[in-house]
């Protein structure tokens, strides 16, 4: 499958649970991307990876963690979520470096009861 | 980082009329200016872009202006039609990381058939 495929789609989850949501890519980039998408928020970037380095953290609350064990994957660890995490958690991915279009995922929609 | 600024959050439109959206930013060198279309439980797609050294773009249906003087940059639809019903978003990279976006608010456009 080619683009940016995220998993899971939905997730439903208590605030004492630890899950973790996938994303990868087929387009050869060398950049990753998280973002948060909220209801009436514009988009807010939690994490970028560059060749699997993380070079950006947006002040995102430890409860988020994420891996990126290759420049293909990239996994956001969720533990101890509080309900205002609900959202939905968006992929992308980029060539590194310089400015050109972001590929995003389809999302992974996240419940936090 | 980059603040941008868009309007209107909302803009309804009966078929065939233009549509047109805005975006203002401030303290950016920046040289590229993309919009995002996501439509209902979709992902956001790159539908233009635009970079310093021309004033308007244009693809078919969808053109972006560009004036740097005066920091804003502007989507336009002509011949709007109900498949253009989604929400846009302008972005902007920011100055220390060009491979960060900041995304404006988004405007949701209702196409009326």
């Amino acid at each position: 499958e080619t683009g940016v495929t995220q998993t899971p789609r939905h997730l439903v989850m208590g605030m004492t649970n630890k899950k973790s949501l996938k994303c990868e890519q087929h387009l050869g980039h060398n950049a990753m991307y998280w973002y948060k998408q909220s209801a009436k928020k514009p988009l807010e970037l939690m994490f970028v990876y560059n060749f699997k380095e993380q070079t950006e953290n947006n002040s995102v609350p430890s409860r988020f963690s994420p891996e990126c064990p290759n420049s293909s994957h990239l996994f956001l660890h969720l533990h101890t979520l509080q309900p205002e995490d609900s959202a939905l958690y968006l992929c992308a991915s980029s060539l590194s470096g310089g400015t050109g279009e972001l590929f995003f995922g389809e999302g992974s929609r996240l419940t936090v009861l | 980082g980059e603040n941008v600024e868009q309007h209107p959050s909302t803009l309804s439109v009966q078929e065939g009329d233009s549509a047109v959206i805005k975006c203002t930013y401030s303290d950016s060198a920046s040289n590229y200016f993309p919009w995002y279309k996501q439509e209902l439980g979709k992902r956001p797609q790159l539908i233009i872009d635009i970079r310093s050294n021309v004033g308007e773009k244009k693809d078919q249906r969808i053109a972006v202006t560009l004036n740097k003087t005066a920091k804003h940059f502007s989507l336009h639809i002509t011949e709007t039609q109900p498949e253009d019903s989604a929400v846009y978003f302008c972005a902007l990279p920011e100055e220390t990381s060009g491979s960060r976006l900041t995304f404006g608010e988004g405007t949701q456009l209702t196409v009326n058939p």
